[in-house]
């Protein structure tokens, strides 16, 4: 299955910078998600937007989806060093009950 | 919350032999699990979905017979790699998800570093 493109593939701020990564897809989805995944170690759920959902926070990620352009982007304000990761969005967008990941975007938070 | 576990978490093994990795579903039943495979620095890519009770469905360009995988209960797939070989070390991880319906997130294991050599 084709997947989702993410840029930037990896990202470098300070402490309390705000982090933003963009993900794009290619087909109609009924939602996209964001995904964190520490080194080494599974991936942890972050947020979910559905397809009729134009923003949503949770804490101090804010996620925007257009469905018109096929994107969205994940913004994490005020990043922290333990915010370092490598964040990916999925999509159902190859139907059913699966998910589609994107490349990734490897965010380093330094002190 | 929701807690997937997966076992080994490292496995190291001959060329040639065959390696299971066992993903459970703690606190919830899941009649779907998915692995996936990732490789460093890249994304997830998955290999098939298991359904308990049944066969699994396995993605374009996934051998079925080398990756074997069985669901026979609500709380365990488990994943075999057979006569495994050097390009099979990889990253594995399985997920589910804690109740049905597209709008739900995945909960994942903490994957299996298969090194075989």
């Amino acid at each position: 299955s084709q997947q989702g493109e993410e840029d930037p593939q990896a990202l470098s701020i300070q402490e309390g910078e705000n982090a933003t990564m963009n993900c794009s897809y290619k087909t109609s989805i009924n939602n996209l998600q964001w995904y964190r995944q520490n080194s080494g170690r599974g991936l942890v759920h972050l947020i979910l937007i559905r397809s009729n959902e134009r923003e949503k926070h949770s804490g101090r990620l804010r996620v925007t989806l257009d469905t018109s352009k096929k994107s969205s982007s994940l913004l994490i304000t005020a990043s922290r060093a333990a915010d370092t990761a490598s964040y990916f969005c999925a999509t159902d967008e190859g139907g059913g009950n699966k998910l589609t990941f994107g490349t990734g975007t490897q965010l380093k938070v330094e002190l | 919350g929701a807690v997937v576990s997966q076992h080994p978490s490292r496995v190291i093994c001959k060329s040639g032999t065959s390696v299971k990795i066992e993903c459970r579903s703690l606190d919830f039943q899941a009649t779907t699990m998915f692995w996936y495979r990732q490789f460093p620095k890249q994304s997830l890519m998955l290999m098939a979905t298991s359904n308990e009770g049944s066969k699994a469905t396995y993605e374009q360009g996934v051998e079925k017979d080398k990756f074997l995988i069985n669901h026979a209960s609500l709380t365990l797939s488990t994943l075999t790699v057979t006569s495994a070989h050097p390009e099979d070390s990889s990253f594995y991880i399985c997920s589910a998800r804690d109740y049905l319906g597209i709008n739900s997130p995945l909960h994942f294991g903490n994957g299996t570093r298969l090194t075989v050599t």
